[in-house]
């Protein structure tokens, strides 16, 4: 099935430094979507993005959906400790169902007092 | 926002006993489901896609008879892990879509399920 390899696995980081994430993808996606999930709970909707190139913001997070459409970044600026969490890149690659989504293997982030 | 809830948030039961999870679209009618089995410290992989009024679909290597899903309505989605035994514990998650326009899924809150 189709695969999506997220990176880095874990980040520890000091509070107030700026974080970047990516994912990439052998396939074509026509969405790319960043989800958080907290210990105990379902992920929960960052950012959306639907368009090659496009770069979308919340808050102080910003995506960006790559060119190629195989890969997708999300930088978190100014880590609050809130921020901890597991960070997933996901969409439905343009090759299969429309709706079923493909996961990332997330990305742990940590962040230090 | 959309609103998935998903009921109950922890089980613990016997080896042998079926149970039962429900994901509720509390503020949007989802036409299709989506059931998900999490392990520690793993990412989310997609069981089975569950639409209003017909059979569910599921993924390869999932056991249709094992877990039951019915999606009888607009707003209700159920899961039923038949017979359970330890194997079977993990963390259960459903999402839901309003079907449509493509909109990103809406997750609820999971079910951790532990079998003794």
């Amino acid at each position: 099935g189709q695969q999506l390899n997220q990176s880095p696995q874990s980040m520890f980081i000091q509070e107030g430094e700026d974080v970047s994430m990516n994912c990439t993808s052998s396939s074509i996606f026509n969405t790319w979507l960043w989800y958080k999930q907290d210990p105990g709970e379902g992920p929960v909707l960052l950012i959306a993005l639907y368009k090659a190139g496009e770069l979308t913001s919340n808050g102080r997070l910003t995506a960006q959906f790559g060119i190629t459409r195989k890969d997708s970044f999300l930088n978190i600026s100014a880590s609050i400790p809130s921020d901890v969490g597991i960070y997933f890149c996901a969409g439905p690659p343009s090759s299969g169902s429309a709706r079923q989504l493909t996961f990332g293997s997330g990305t742990q982030l940590t962040v230090l007092p | 926002g959309a609103v998935v809830s998903q009921h109950p948030s922890r089980v613990i039961c016997k080896s042998g006993t079926s149970v039962k999870i429900e994901c509720r679209s509390l503020d949007f009618q989802a036409t299709t489901m989506f059931w998900y089995r999490q392990f520690p410290k793993k990412s989310l992989m997609l069981m089975a896609t569950s639409n209003e009024g017909s059979k569910a679909t599921y993924e390869q290597g999932v056991e249709k008879d094992k877990f039951l899903i019915n999606h009888a309505s607009l707003t209700l989605s159920t899961l039923t892990v038949t017979s359970a035994h330890p194997e079977d514990s993990s963390f259960y998650i459903c999402s839901a879509e309003t079907g449509g326009k493509y909109q990103p899924q809406h997750f609820g809150d999971g079910t951790r399920l532990s079998i003794l």
